[in-house]
């Protein structure tokens, strides 16, 4: 069955171009996650989705940084003005569960982001 | 703020010994996760635990939740090379949609 899947899986862009990273999430699953993840670092939590609905995005680092999920399946992450300090990979995960005490989280691959 | 912290960062032993990974925090989180993350690819969930004193075994991995639920523990039995890799707890914190990530544990087995 297919996975979570996101891309580009590499980008490269020059420092002040904006970005868009795309996440495919498994067919039906109503929440989404975005994670940043520093090179030697746990993953850090951005936003979070259920469905449409952006309930919480507390971990998004500036307002350069932006999501949105419009139909409430693919989901968008997009940084604009970019900075070296965004160079990271980019986790996106999907879970079945919109309520409960713990979501299992299903991650794509990754974006990794590289700004020079 | 709420953090977990992971201990050992670093870890490299021989094929057949014995293991422990230790998560802590000063935060309560209604449930505990373990995934393991290898290069290039995104964390996989080993184990969702969720009340205080819980312990919960997959194969050779015993995966333990404190009581108060700050902390947990992952034991590795007769650790393989397959084991190798980025061990990540995560917490989810109470009343919010959001996942601590701990600081990771990373794993060396040699044959």
């Amino acid at each position: 069955g297919a996975g979570v899947s996101q891309s580009p899986r590499y980008k490269v862009a020059k420092r002040g171009q904006d970005v868009a990273l795309r996440c495919d999430p498994i067919s039906g699953h109503v929440s989404l996650f975005w994670y940043q993840q520093a090179l030697g670092q746990g993953p850090e939590f951005l936003t979070y989705f259920q469905n449409e609905a952006q309930l919480d995005k507390s971990g998004l680092p500036s307002d350069r940084f932006f999501a949105e999920r419009p139909e409430g399946s693919v989901s968008t992450l997009k940084i604009q003005r970019t900075q070296q300090e965004d160079s990271a990979v980019y986790l996106c995960a999907s879970s079945p569960w919109d309520r409960g005490l713990a979501y299992e989280q299903y991650f794509g691959p990754g974006t990794r982001l590289t700004v020079t | 703020t709420q953090l977990l912290e992971q201990s050992p960062q670093f870890l490299s032993i021989q094929e057949g010994e014995n293991l422990t990974v230790y998560c802590n925090s000063s935060s309560v989180f209604s449930s505990l996760q373990w995934y393991r993350q290898e290069p290039g690819e995104g964390p996989v969930l080993l184990v969702t635990v969720v009340t205080g004193g819980e312990v919960k075994k997959l194969k050779r991995l015993t995966f333990q939740f404190g009581d108060a639920r700050k902390d947990s523990s992952l034991h590795i039995t007769a650790a393989q090379p397959g084991d190798t890799g980025l061990y990540l707890c995560a917490g989810h914190a109470s009343g919010t949609y959001k996942y601590i990530f701990g600081t990771g544990t990373r794993l060396k087995v040699l044959a």
